[in-house]
């Protein structure tokens, strides 16, 4: 158990529709990032915030969007879902110093279908 | 900007028999390297890092990998397998410079263990 939790496991919905997925990271860790696995694109960084602030951003569509509240967890908000949204979507979090390593700890994952 | 790759999509081995998993990287500056496992239905677990120091770096479940500056190579290999590696594993890139700590994963090699 990394201490990253989210939520849902799985969430299964139509195209056309918006969904929200959570994560809580580990306790003392103010970095958050969002990846997505799917098929076709493997595994890849969608997007990071760091204490509330939007840090870095990967390969995040514009019908994609996220925040980071106060109390450090995240939510991944995935609006006009089409059947390619269908993918595993892992939240990781870090302790996060200026420079220098630090470690992503892995979530379990949100599978999410699109019918 | 980073890349990695893992030229084996899929690979077969014996129980019991030794174990290679190859990993190349392109970075312009020293690379933080990393391999992760992903067992079915399961989150990324951290197997080993190396980040500066000894080129070989020891991990868990008995797993080690050597970094290459020369070969830009991070492969990573056991000994002996046991029945319970059968999973996927991602090689991953990280380059935690200021505003830029997401990793960068390869495209995965499953590893099948066979009787």
């Amino acid at each position: 158990d990394s201490g990253v939790t989210q939520t849902p496991k799985h969430l299964i919905t139509a195209t056309g529709q918006r969904v929200t997925l959570r994560c809580s990271p580990r306790s003392g860790d103010l970095s958050v990032y969002w990846y997505q696995q799917s098929l076709d694109q493997g595994l890849q960084f969608l997007i990071q915030y760091y204490n509330g602030e939007e840090r870095a951003k990967g390969n995040i569509l514009e019908r994609f969007s996220a925040q980071q509240f106060p109390d450090l967890h995240s939510e991944l908000n995935l609006s006009s879902l089409e059947l390619g949204d269908s993918a595993l979507y892992f939240c990781a979090s870090s302790v996060l110093v200026l420079a220098g390593y630090n470690e992503q700890f892995f979530g379990p994952g949100t599978r999410l279908t699109v019918l | 900007a980073q890349s990695v790759t893992q030229p084996d999509i899929h690979i077969t081995v014996s129980e019991g028999a030794s174990l290679e998993l190859r990993c190349n990287y392109s970075y312009g500056a020293t690379p933080y390297l990393f391999w992760y496992v992903q067992s079915p239905g399961q989150g990324l677990q951290l197997l080993l890092k190396y980040f500066s120091g000894d080129t070989l770096v020891q991990g868990i479940k008995g797993f080690e990998a050597e970094f290459k500056r020369s070969q830009s190579s991070f492969n990573l290999r056991k000994p002996s397998v046991h029945w319970s590696d059968a999973a996927e594993y991602f090689c991953a890139v990280g380059a935690f410079n200021f505003g830029n700590e997401k990793l960068t994963f390869g495209t995965g090699t499953r590893l099948t263990i066979i009787p």
